[in-house]
């Protein structure tokens, strides 16, 4: 079974300049989540989805941040502009219906190491 | 406050050692905890999910104290193999991560 697909896996970019990760979740899930991890703060969510819905968005950044999820099998994160501060992994995550704890996870990507010189 | 806050670490125990990791949660009114463990360079996969009667599971074992608003994650008989950094987990959907604790088993 393919898991959580993300591109790039490395991205290396000037500031000021846009940037677009994307993300496929394992067909079935009806959950969708982006994380950032940096060494000074840890995983911190930043958004996530039910049914392509966002459901809720408080730990994106600022106005820079964005997130949309056109369909179940996709999604991106849109940073414009970018700056050196926003360098960082991001990881999407998916999830299935909840049908008990033996669905209870989340399943990450491998991640997009972003560098913003 | 951070809303999860776990053992500093590091920690570094010879193979076949006896380890304990703790977390504390903020918020009283979580439903769901879980230990994730994440490889260097690599994304965080679960690793157990803790259930308010404790759970089992070969060498690891998770306990949840609601009252004192802590879990523990005990790992048993350590290889070299579970040397990684463990994340304390708190919330199915709005996942709230303690920092990690990193754990290296030496021969």
């Amino acid at each position: 079974d393919a898991g959580v697909i993300q591109s790039p896996r490395h991205e290396v970019t000037e500031m000021g300049q846009e940037v677009t990760l994307r993300c496929k979740p394992i067909s079935g899930h009806d959950y969708l989540f982006w994380y950032r991890q940096t060494m000074m703060r840890g995983l911190e969510l930043l958004i996530y989805f039910n049914n392509n819905v966002p459901i809720d968005d408080s730990g994106m950044p600022e106005d820079r941040f964005s997130a949309k999820m056109p369909n179940a099998s996709f999604s991106t994160l849109k940073i414009q502009p970018s700056e050196p501060r926003d360098s960082a992994v991001y990881f999407c995550a998916s999830s299935p219906p909840y049908q008990g704890e033996s669905t209870d996870t989340q399943y990450f990507g491998p991640g997009t190491r972003l560098t913003v010189l | 406050r951070k809303e999860v806050e776990q053992d500093p670490g590091p920690f570094n125990v010879p193979e076949g050692a006896t380890v304990a990791f703790n977390c504390t949660y903020s918020n009283s009114a979580s439903q769901s905890f879980f230990w994730y463990r994440q490889d260097c360079r690599k994304e965080p996969k679960l690793l157990m999910s803790v259930y308010s009667s404790g759970n089992e599971d070969g060498r690891f074992t998770a306990q949840l104290n609601r009252a004192s608003q802590y879990i523990s994650l005990l790992i048993r008989d350590s290889k070299l193999s579970d040397s990684a950094t463990y994340l304390c987990v708190v919330n199915r959907y709005d996942m709230r991560f303690g920092a990690g604790t990193r754990l290296t088993v030496k021969p």
